[in-house]
């Protein structure tokens, strides 16, 4: 257990539809990051979050959103979902602002 | 954007077999990390770099940094069966801002015992 706890773990939806990914970080760590996972796209960062303010943005669509709360736990928002959007959604975290982030497990995403 | 090229993609080696892997670039990079995904986790950090000529070991994992800063390679000695996984290298490309990582595709390993 890495202690970045991410719910759900998989998650089937239609297309068209919305969903919302949560990220609980490590106990203190005050840095969170979402990255994307697809079979042909390897590891994309989508956006970052210090202490509940965004940090720095990647390849992100705008049919996605995230943000962090005061309690620091973090939610990936991904709406007119397609197909496409199919992959796995990990977040990591780390005390500060540096590279060795823990990842949580991933959430699965499956849109038919 | 910047890229990483990882090779190989996937290799196969007996037990007890010494690895290597690298990772390139065709730009500087000024950090480079390796990570290892088991099946159904989240990538693990394994190794960090932050200077170039830089050679690190954790346990039979050796990484170097590339001296031009566009290359790093990962190394593990007698290797056993929980070393099968994917290994990623990962890098911070200058202007990137913040601490966003840009990753390779990933070196597939599979141990034969």
């Amino acid at each position: 257990d890495s202690g970045v706890t991410q719910t759900p773990k998989h998650l089937i939806t239609a297309t068209g539809q919305r969903v919302t990914l949560r990220c609980s970080p490590r106990s203190g760590d005050l840095s969170v990051y979402w990255y994307q996972q697809s079979l042909d796209q390897g590891l994309q960062f989508l956006i970052q979050y210090y202490n509940g303010e965004e940090r720095a943005k990647g390849n992100i669509l705008e049919r996605f959103s995230a943000q962090q709360f005061p309690d620091l736990h973090s939610e990936l928002n991904l709406s007119s979902l397609e197909l496409g959007d199919s992959a796995l959604y990990f977040c990591a975290s780390s005390p500060w602002l540096t590279y060795g982030y823990t990842f949580g497990s991933g959430t699965r995403l499956t849109v038919v | 954007g910047q890229q990483l090229n990882q090779s190989p993609q996937s290799m196969f080696i007996q037990e007890g077999e010494d690895v290597s892997m690298n990772c390139t670039s065709s730009s500087i990079f000024n950090t480079w990390l390796w990570y290892k995904q088991d099946p159904g986790e989240g990538p693990v950090l394994l190794i960090a770099l932050y200077k170039a000529g830089e050679l690190t070991s954790n346990g039979r994992l050796t990484a170097q940094f590339g001296i031009t800063r566009k290359d790093s390679f990962l190394n593990i000695s007698a290797s056993i069966p929980s070393d099968v996984g994917i290994y990623f290298c990962a890098g911070q490309p200058p202007g990137a801002g913040s601490y966003q990582l840009t990753f390779g595709k990933g070196t597939k390993l599979s141990v034969i015992p």
